[in-house]
C-alpha cells in the first residue's frame, strides 16, 4: 500500500531561519503530489501541489522520484507560518489522498 | 462562494448508539470524500462519493456507511458506536477527483463515552 512518511512531528526554527519539512512516499510510479495546510482555528486547505511547480506564501516543494520525496522548504520563516503541515499524494485523480501524520511547525519569534 | 458545511460540530454519544453526519459540499462539486482525523492515526480515508454513487472505500468496518443525495450533499453514518470512534470527521469536497483541489469543512468532533 501506499504510504507518506513525515519523520517529524514537530519542528521548531527561529523566525528569518531556513525551513525544510520533510516528506518521504512509498511508490512506485508517478504519483501526485500535495502539501496541505491547517492553520491554527482554520480549515485544512491545499497549499500546493507538485504538478504545478508554483511557489505559495514562499514554499516550494521539488519532487525527487529518485528518492521519493517532496520536501517542503522556505528559505525565510515567519512567524505567520506556524501551523501544521500534511503531505499528501494520490496515484491519479480517482484515488483517494494518502496523507502523511503531519508535521507541526513553531516558528519562533 | 460558500466553503463546505458540516452538522453537527459536535455530539456526544454512548457506545451502541448510532450517528448521522452531514456534509454539504461547495456548490458545483460533484465529489464527496470523508476522513476520520485522530492523534494516533491522522487522517484516514473513508469513502468518496460522485454523482450518488460510492467511487472510493476506505478499510473501515461495515458500521461505516454513508450516502450522497442528488444535491451532492452527503451523510455518513456510524452505527453500534465504539469508543474507538471518537475522532474528528472531516468532510472534503471537489469538482471531480483527488487531484483537484480538496476543499475541507470544519469537521464533526464526535466523543463516544
Amino acid at each position: 500500500a501506499q504510504r507518506v512518511t513525515q519523520p517529524e512531528k514537530l519542528l521548531s526554527v527561529f523566525k528569518g531561519a531556513p525551513v525544510e519539512l520533510k516528506c518521504n512516499y512509498s511508490y512506485s510510479g508517478s504519483p501526485e503530489l500535495f502539501w496541505y495546510v491547517q492553520y491554527s482555528r482554520q480549515r485544512l486547505q491545499l497549499l500546493l501541489r507538485h504538478i504545478s511547480r508554483e511557489s505559495i506564501k514562499g514554499f516550494t516543494a521539488d519532487l525527487n522520484k529518485g528518492e521519493t520525496s517532496f520536501h517542503l522548504k522556505k528559505p525565510f520563516a515567519q512567524e505567520e507560518d506556524s501551523a501544521m503541515y500534511y503531505c499528501a499524494l494520490t496515484l491519479s485523480g480517482n484515488t483517494p489522498l494518502v496523507f502523511g501524520k503531519g508535521t507541526r511547525l513553531s516558528v519562533i519569534a | 462562494k460558500a466553503g463546505v458545511t458540516q452538522t453537527p460540530r459536535y455530539l456526544i454519544k454512548t457506545r451502541g448508539q448510532q450517528v448521522t453526519l452531514s456534509c454539504s459540499p461547495i456548490s458545483g462539486h460533484r465529489s464527496v470524500s470523508w476522513y476520520q482525523q485522530t492523534p494516533g492515526q491522522g487522517l484516514q480515508f473513508l469513502f468518496e462519493y460522485f454523482s450518488e454513487t460510492q467511487r472510493n472505500k476506505g478499510n473501515f468496518p461495515g458500521r461505516f456507511s454513508g450516502r450522497q443525495f442528488s444535491n451532492s450533499r452527503s451523510e455518513m453514518n456510524v452505527s453500534t458506536l465504539e469508543l474507538g470512534d471518537s475522532a474528528l470527521y472531516l468532510c472534503a469536497s471537489g469538482r471531480d477527483g483527488f487531484g483537484n483541489e480538496q476543499f475541507f469543512g470544519p469537521g464533526t468532533r464526535l466523543t463516544v463515552l
